[in-house]
């Protein structure tokens, strides 16, 4: 089972930053917060990931709490094209455990 | 980022037939390759983990001898669904991490959305 939790879905307004929180309260020490997205009918698009220090790139933001129980994905400035499924996972580092198990996510849609 | 590619992106093909599907790492070697389906509506599940020149290791519930995996080289695994029925069509997803970045991104197929008619 997942072991996140993500609000079912969220709606933002173009141009503003949209902010997709989540909850993984039991993640393990090795374990690192992934965020995928997955537009209709296509594969998941990785987006960033982290384990404990906020992250950027061209993409996005990740804040992490101290207690590493929560994160927030920030998208600055959110477009049409942002609409999709946004996926919080956690999970060690490559290794032998590759695979990445998927929560239900939140399904953000973002209007003119 | 590193890419992986799935063909064909769909195909719609008659109840008792087979159908296989091809995921190819195309600019770096997986030994290692994972297999999700997806159902309208809701999440992927993982359903195998294919493994280059050793067996698959498949998810409880799926059936081996259904979904066969073949993981013949470092860039290519297939998924061949044997005796298509109607309640196996789905969309169904692979995956692969690129060791060049330390496996710390899994990048996903465009997906093959397969019907079973």
């Amino acid at each position: 089972d997942a072991k996140t939790t993500q609000p079912t879905s969220m709606d933002c307004a173009e141009g503003r930053a949209a902010n997709l929180p989540c909850n993984h309260s039991t993640i393990s020490g090795n374990e690192y917060v992934y965020w995928y997205r997955q537009i209709h009918s296509q594969g998941p698009q990785y987006i960033i990931h982290g384990l404990k220090n906020n992250e950027t790139n061209e993409m996005a933001s990740l804040i992490i709490t101290e207690d590493r129980k929560s994160s927030t994905l920030i998208l600055p400035h959110a477009t049409l094209r942002d609409t999709a499924v946004y996926y919080c996972i956690v999970s060690p580092l490559g290794g032998s455990q590759g695979n990445l198990i998927f929560g239900k996510g939140t399904k953000l849609s973002v209007k003119p | 980022g590193a890419v992986v590619s799935q063909h064909p992106s769909w195909v719609i093909c008659k109840s008792g037939t087979s159908v296989k599907i091809e995921c190819r790492s195309l600019d770096f070697q997986a030994t290692t390759m994972f297999w999700y389906r997806q159902f309208p509506k809701q999440s992927l599940m993982l359903m195998a983990t294919s493994n280059e020149g050793s067996k698959a290791t498949y998810e409880q519930g799926v059936e081996k001898d259904k979904f066969l995996i073949n993981h013949a080289s470092l860039t290519l695994s297939t998924l061949t669904v044997t005796s298509a029925h109607p309640e196996d069509s789905s969309f169904y997803i692979c995956s692969a991490r690129d060791p060049r970045s330390g496996n710390t991104e899994a990048f996903f197929g465009q997906g093959t959305r397969l019907t079973v008619v």
